[in-house]
């Protein structure tokens, strides 16, 4: 298994739309959790940390299951700019430091 | 300043070449990091600096050798490369190593020939 699971999509959706990604994670002592989207030949960008109580920015909200480890991104009222890959990465700091990349999930939002 | 800062932005180098990327951060993070990436694929972890020091090394061939000469500043030594390194190679700091979330540089796209 993975550790750390994303499907690769693509996610074709209409604008407007309401999307949502997951990825599910191997280590349960994982502590931190972030959501980057990286566009074609870009860097990734932070785009939200995820937070055990779940948080929100904007059109974007984060959820962190620990019991079932994953994470989620819900993504509402999709823009054609939120296009991009969305890498889920997982850190387990503590000790020793390791961060991993998910495989990214591509979304195309068409109009 | 919110950035992390690479030069070159593109690079092509031969196989006996010794070439070097930059990357620099005046942001006042302390844990600088040194990705690659092929096409398609995640980035991979390849050195982390935390307070200048060394502390992870990612199992990486001794033809790419890593320098931090100062807090803002890291360097990737390139020498002897093979065709297969031909990446995009990524910088990025954080505040601390692994606990917050990290800024990238825009990259070098190696190629090498």
């Amino acid at each position: 298994r993975k550790e750390v699971e994303q499907d690769p999509g693509p996610f074709n959706v209409p604008e407007g739309a309401t999307v949502a990604f997951n990825c599910t994670y191997s280590n349960s002592a994982s502590q931190s959790f972030f959501w980057y989207r990286q566009d074609c030949r870009k860097e990734p960008k932070l785009l939200m940390s995820v937070y055990s109580s779940g948080n929100e920015d904007g059109r974007f909200t984060a959820q962190l299951n620990r019991a079932s480890q994953y994470i989620s991104l819900l993504i509402r009222d999709s823009k054609l700019s939120d296009s991009a890959t969305y890498l889920c990465v997982v850190d387990y700091s503590g000790g020793y430091q390791k961060v991993t990349f998910g495989t990214g999930t591509k979304l195309q939002v068409i109009p | 300043d919110t950035e992390v800062t690479q030069t070159p932005k593109h690079l092509v180098m031969g196989m006996t070449n010794k070439k070097s990327l930059k990357c620099e951060q005046h942001m006042g993070h302390r844990a600088m990091y040194w990705y690659k990436q092929k096409a398609k694929k995640p980035p991979e972890l390849m050195f982390v600096y935390s307070y200048e020091k060394l502390s992870i090394n990612e199992s990486v061939p001794s033809r790419f050798s890593p320098e931090c000469p100062n807090s803002s500043l890291l360097n990737l030594h390139l020498h002897a490369l093979q065709p297969e390194d031909s990446a995009l190679y990524l910088c990025a700091s954080s505040q601390e190593e692994g606990l917050y979330g990290y800024t990238f540089g825009s990259g070098t796209r190696l190629t090498v020939v």
